[in-house]
Protein backbone atom coordinates (compact mmCIF):
# COMPACT_ATOMS: atom_id res chain seq x y z
CA UNK A 1 0.00 0.00 0.00
CA UNK A 2 1.02 3.76 -0.68
CA UNK A 3 0.45 4.79 3.07
CA UNK A 4 1.67 3.98 6.89
CA UNK A 5 -0.20 0.65 7.63
CA UNK A 6 -1.01 -0.52 11.25
CA UNK A 7 -2.31 -3.44 12.49
CA UNK A 8 -4.65 -4.62 14.20
CA UNK A 9 -6.75 -2.06 14.05
CA UNK A 10 -8.57 -2.93 16.93
CA UNK A 11 -7.97 -4.89 20.08
CA UNK A 12 -8.80 -6.11 23.31
CA UNK A 13 -6.66 -7.53 25.49
CA UNK A 14 -7.47 -8.63 29.35
CA UNK A 15 -5.09 -6.95 31.86
CA UNK A 16 -1.74 -8.86 32.52
CA UNK A 17 -1.47 -9.73 28.85
CA UNK A 18 1.37 -8.79 26.50
CA UNK A 19 0.80 -6.93 23.03
CA UNK A 20 2.12 -6.31 19.92
CA UNK A 21 0.99 -3.29 17.99
CA UNK A 22 2.38 -3.16 14.27
CA UNK A 23 3.48 -0.57 11.74
CA UNK A 24 4.38 -0.90 7.90
CA UNK A 25 6.40 2.68 7.62
CA UNK A 26 5.90 3.78 3.85
CA UNK A 27 8.63 2.53 1.44
CA UNK A 28 12.02 4.50 1.89
CA UNK A 29 10.99 6.00 4.93
CA UNK A 30 13.85 5.98 7.49
CA UNK A 31 11.96 7.99 10.50
CA UNK A 32 9.48 6.00 12.38
CA UNK A 33 7.50 7.45 15.12
CA UNK A 34 5.38 6.00 17.88
CA UNK A 35 2.52 8.06 19.51
CA UNK A 36 -0.26 7.07 22.23
CA UNK A 37 -3.42 9.18 22.14
CA UNK A 38 -5.68 9.08 24.84
CA UNK A 39 -9.44 10.03 24.76
CA UNK A 40 -9.87 13.60 23.93
CA UNK A 41 -6.62 14.30 24.14
CA UNK A 42 -3.40 15.08 22.54
CA UNK A 43 -0.32 13.18 20.58
CA UNK A 44 1.94 11.50 23.32
CA UNK A 45 5.71 10.75 21.57
CA UNK A 46 6.71 7.23 22.92
CA UNK A 47 10.01 6.46 20.40
CA UNK A 48 11.16 7.62 17.49
CA UNK A 49 13.69 5.47 14.98
CA UNK A 50 15.72 7.11 12.56
CA UNK A 51 17.67 4.59 9.58
CA UNK A 52 20.44 2.53 11.92
CA UNK A 53 21.19 5.41 14.51
CA UNK A 54 20.28 4.51 18.39
CA UNK A 55 16.40 5.14 18.76
CA UNK A 56 15.11 7.84 21.25
CA UNK A 57 13.20 6.05 23.72
CA UNK A 58 12.71 9.39 26.03
CA UNK A 59 9.05 8.66 25.52
CA UNK A 60 8.29 5.32 27.05
CA UNK A 61 6.48 5.54 29.98
CA UNK A 62 7.79 2.62 31.96
CA UNK A 63 9.50 -0.52 31.27
CA UNK A 64 6.58 -2.62 29.93
CA UNK A 65 6.78 -0.59 27.26
CA UNK A 66 9.15 -1.49 24.13
CA UNK A 67 10.01 -0.94 20.29
CA UNK A 68 12.46 -2.43 17.51
CA UNK A 69 12.44 -1.52 14.07
CA UNK A 70 13.67 -4.86 11.79
CA UNK A 71 15.70 -3.93 8.83
CA UNK A 72 14.94 -0.50 9.04
CA UNK A 73 10.98 -0.69 8.24
CA UNK A 74 8.71 -2.68 9.77
CA UNK A 75 8.47 -1.70 13.52
CA UNK A 76 6.66 -3.67 16.34
CA UNK A 77 5.50 -1.87 19.84
CA UNK A 78 5.03 -3.94 22.19
CA UNK A 79 3.27 -3.35 26.16
CA UNK A 80 4.08 -6.18 28.33
CA UNK A 81 1.63 -6.94 31.39
CA UNK A 82 -0.74 -4.21 29.91
CA UNK A 83 -2.55 -2.71 32.56
CA UNK A 84 -6.59 -0.14 31.64
CA UNK A 85 -4.42 3.20 31.58
CA UNK A 86 -2.52 1.67 28.83
CA UNK A 87 -6.01 1.85 26.85
CA UNK A 88 -5.17 4.26 23.69
CA UNK A 89 -5.10 4.39 20.26
CA UNK A 90 -1.47 4.14 19.33
CA UNK A 91 -0.42 6.15 16.13
CA UNK A 92 2.64 4.98 13.94
CA UNK A 93 4.13 8.13 11.58
CA UNK A 94 6.97 7.87 9.00
CA UNK A 95 9.03 10.72 7.17
CA UNK A 96 12.13 11.08 4.92
CA UNK A 97 14.83 12.12 6.77
CA UNK A 98 14.35 15.84 7.42
CA UNK A 99 11.48 15.39 5.47
CA UNK A 100 8.45 18.15 6.61
CA UNK A 101 5.67 15.77 6.78
CA UNK A 102 4.66 12.91 8.98
CA UNK A 103 2.42 10.35 7.52
CA UNK A 104 0.44 9.00 9.77
CA UNK A 105 -1.33 5.70 10.11
CA UNK A 106 -4.97 4.92 11.07
CA UNK A 107 -3.70 3.88 14.54
CA UNK A 108 -4.43 0.92 16.63
CA UNK A 109 -7.57 1.25 19.25
CA UNK A 110 -6.03 -0.82 22.03
CA UNK A 111 -8.44 -1.66 24.96
CA UNK A 112 -7.57 -3.20 28.27
CA UNK A 113 -10.24 -4.72 30.36
CA UNK B 1 13.64 20.58 26.69
CA UNK B 2 10.93 21.49 23.53
CA UNK B 3 7.55 22.25 24.02
CA UNK B 4 4.49 23.33 22.21
CA UNK B 5 1.46 25.00 23.91
CA UNK B 6 -1.92 25.41 22.67
CA UNK B 7 -3.79 27.80 25.24
CA UNK B 8 -7.41 27.58 23.39
CA UNK B 9 -8.96 24.07 24.24
CA UNK B 10 -11.91 24.67 22.39
CA UNK B 11 -12.90 27.73 19.40
CA UNK B 12 -15.91 28.25 17.84
CA UNK B 13 -16.09 30.77 14.33
CA UNK B 14 -19.04 31.25 11.89
CA UNK B 15 -18.49 29.74 8.38
CA UNK B 16 -16.96 31.68 6.02
CA UNK B 17 -14.98 33.83 8.47
CA UNK B 18 -11.43 33.25 9.30
CA UNK B 19 -10.42 32.04 12.49
CA UNK B 20 -6.89 31.79 13.93
CA UNK B 21 -5.38 28.86 16.14
CA UNK B 22 -2.69 29.79 18.82
CA UNK B 23 0.49 28.18 19.19
CA UNK B 24 3.77 28.64 21.00
CA UNK B 25 6.67 27.21 21.57
CA UNK B 26 10.22 26.19 23.92
CA UNK B 27 13.08 25.28 22.02
CA UNK B 28 16.92 25.84 22.35
CA UNK B 29 17.56 24.50 19.25
CA UNK B 30 18.73 27.27 16.01
CA UNK B 31 17.01 25.04 13.60
CA UNK B 32 13.44 23.98 14.00
CA UNK B 33 10.61 22.72 12.06
CA UNK B 34 7.15 23.77 13.19
CA UNK B 35 3.80 22.00 11.69
CA UNK B 36 -0.10 21.80 12.05
CA UNK B 37 -2.43 18.98 11.80
CA UNK B 38 -5.87 18.17 11.57
CA UNK B 39 -7.45 15.47 13.26
CA UNK B 40 -11.45 14.84 12.62
CA UNK B 41 -13.48 12.82 14.16
CA UNK B 42 -12.53 9.85 12.20
CA UNK B 43 -9.21 9.64 14.02
CA UNK B 44 -6.58 10.46 10.81
CA UNK B 45 -3.61 12.70 11.41
CA UNK B 46 -3.69 15.02 8.26
CA UNK B 47 -0.86 17.18 7.66
CA UNK B 48 -1.44 20.60 7.03
CA UNK B 49 1.31 23.31 6.66
CA UNK B 50 4.97 23.12 7.64
CA UNK B 51 7.00 26.35 8.33
CA UNK B 52 11.27 26.51 8.83
CA UNK B 53 12.64 28.57 11.50
CA UNK B 54 15.19 30.08 8.66
CA UNK B 55 11.75 30.75 6.33
CA UNK B 56 11.65 33.83 5.87
CA UNK B 57 7.96 34.13 4.33
CA UNK B 58 5.25 32.73 6.01
CA UNK B 59 3.98 29.32 4.66
CA UNK B 60 0.45 29.21 2.94
CA UNK B 61 -1.57 26.52 1.72
CA UNK B 62 -4.48 27.18 0.33
CA UNK B 63 -6.89 28.48 2.68
CA UNK B 64 -4.02 27.90 5.51
CA UNK B 65 -1.54 30.50 6.29
CA UNK B 66 0.93 29.74 9.54
CA UNK B 67 1.78 33.42 11.07
CA UNK B 68 5.46 32.89 12.15
CA UNK B 69 6.52 35.25 14.65
CA UNK B 70 10.33 33.70 15.32
CA UNK B 71 10.56 36.61 18.25
CA UNK B 72 7.68 35.86 20.07
CA UNK B 73 7.88 31.70 19.76
CA UNK B 74 4.66 31.70 17.95
CA UNK B 75 3.60 29.72 15.37
CA UNK B 76 -0.17 30.73 14.31
CA UNK B 77 -2.16 28.89 12.32
CA UNK B 78 -5.10 31.09 10.43
CA UNK B 79 -7.81 29.55 8.49
CA UNK B 80 -9.46 31.47 5.98
CA UNK B 81 -13.01 31.29 4.95
CA UNK B 82 -13.98 28.31 7.56
CA UNK B 83 -15.68 25.76 6.13
CA UNK B 84 -18.07 22.65 7.81
CA UNK B 85 -15.82 20.56 7.25
CA UNK B 86 -13.16 22.08 9.45
CA UNK B 87 -14.50 21.35 12.29
CA UNK B 88 -11.90 19.12 14.01
CA UNK B 89 -9.34 18.97 16.31
CA UNK B 90 -6.00 20.91 15.75
CA UNK B 91 -2.70 20.09 16.23
CA UNK B 92 0.48 22.05 16.51
CA UNK B 93 3.75 20.27 16.23
CA UNK B 94 7.24 21.30 16.32
CA UNK B 95 10.32 19.12 15.28
CA UNK B 96 14.29 19.96 16.43
CA UNK B 97 17.26 18.95 14.73
CA UNK B 98 20.04 20.55 13.09
CA UNK B 99 19.49 21.88 9.56
CA UNK B 100 15.39 19.87 10.23
CA UNK B 101 17.09 16.58 9.68
CA UNK B 102 15.28 15.31 11.96
CA UNK B 103 14.49 14.40 15.86
CA UNK B 104 11.67 13.66 17.59
CA UNK B 105 7.93 15.32 16.33
CA UNK B 106 6.11 16.88 19.34
CA UNK B 107 2.77 17.56 19.70
CA UNK B 108 0.53 20.23 21.66
CA UNK B 109 -2.53 19.57 23.12
CA UNK B 110 -4.79 20.32 20.71
CA UNK B 111 -7.56 22.83 19.85
CA UNK B 112 -11.35 21.63 19.02
CA UNK B 113 -12.61 23.89 16.48
CA UNK B 114 -16.36 24.37 15.72
CA UNK B 115 -17.32 25.85 12.71
CA UNK B 116 -21.04 27.26 13.25
CA UNK B 117 -23.67 27.33 10.18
Amino acid sequence: GAGVSQSPSNKVTEKGKDVELRCDPISGHTALYWYRQSLGQGLEFLIYFQGNSAPDKSGLPSDRFSAERTGGSVSTLTIQRTQQEDSAVYLCASSFFGGTEAFFGQGTRLTVV
Amino acid sequence: AQKITQTQPGMFVQEKEAVTLDCTYDTSDQSYGLFWYKQPSSGEMIFLIYQGSYDEQNATEGRYSLNFQKARKSANLVISASQLGDSAMYFCAMRGGVYNQGGKLIFGQGTELSVKP
